[in-house]
């Protein structure tokens, strides 16, 4: 139990281009999602917050505008790039919880984006 | 800001040895975590240790929470190839995770 899925697994896009990430959990109610950040061979870094049905909250130094995250069900949250630029090229990885507190996080496989 | 380092960053070592893993803090966790991640994949809990100064063994693997909550080590004996991923603390606070840079370890036969 407690999958979550995130697609795609990787993408490949040229530089300008919007890209949506989707992440979704299978098998249960993620009334929370976590959206990560991860460059080779270093450690994840939250990214934002989102709970659904209410806006993400960003951590420091996270441009809200350049990463919409929408969380709109119990079971999608979508990170989208705008405009994406070669330095927004990294492993993102989403995380979903239930309510509660000490409720694990269950990680999707991530998705690779590359910008040319 | 909470901060979790997390030591050695890297660590290459031959078949058969032990090693181990520490992550240290001035904050309090309410629980730490303990990942491991392969290349091109989500990371994969190991275990959650809650209540300080406990011990939990998975295998080869023995997991311990310092007495205040602020530190964990992980300890392998008797490490084989399969053992080798990259190897990641995180601390829970409030609702959040908080990473440490992680320890990539290979196992060489």
């Amino acid at each position: 139990g407690a999958v979550v899925s995130q697609h795609p697994s990787w993408v490949i896009c040229k530089s300008g281009t919007s890209v949506k990430i989707e992440c979704r959990s299978l098998d249960f109610q993620a009334t929370t999602m976590f959206w990560y950040r991860q460059f080779p061979k270093q450690s994840l870094m939250l990214m934002a917050t989102s709970n659904e049905g209410s806006k993400a909250t960003y951590e420091q130094g996270v441009e809200k505008d350049k990463f919409l995250i929408n969380h709109a069900s119990l079971t999608l949250s979508t990170l989208t790039v705008t405009s994406a630029h070669p330095e927004d090229s990294s492993f993102y990885i989403c995380s979903a919880c239930t309510t509660g507190r000490g409720q694990p996080q269950h990680f999707g496989d991530g998705t690779r984006l590359s910008i040319l | 800001t909470q901060l979790l380092e997390q030591s050695p960053q890297f660590l290459s070592i031959q078949e058969g040895e032990n090693l181990t893993v520490y992550c240290n803090s001035s904050s309090v966790f309410s629980s730490l975590q303990w990942y491991r991640q392969e290349p091109g994949e989500g990371p994969v809990l190991l275990v959650t240790v809650v209540t300080g100064g406990e011990v939990k063994k998975l295998k080869r693997l023995t997991f311990q929470f310092g007495d205040a909550r602020k530190d964990s080590s992980l300890h392998i004996t008797a490490a084989q190839p399969g053992d080798t991923g990259l190897y990641l603390c995180a601390g829970e606070y409030g609702n959040k995770l908080v990473f440490g840079a992680g320890t990539i370890l290979r196992v060489k036969s």
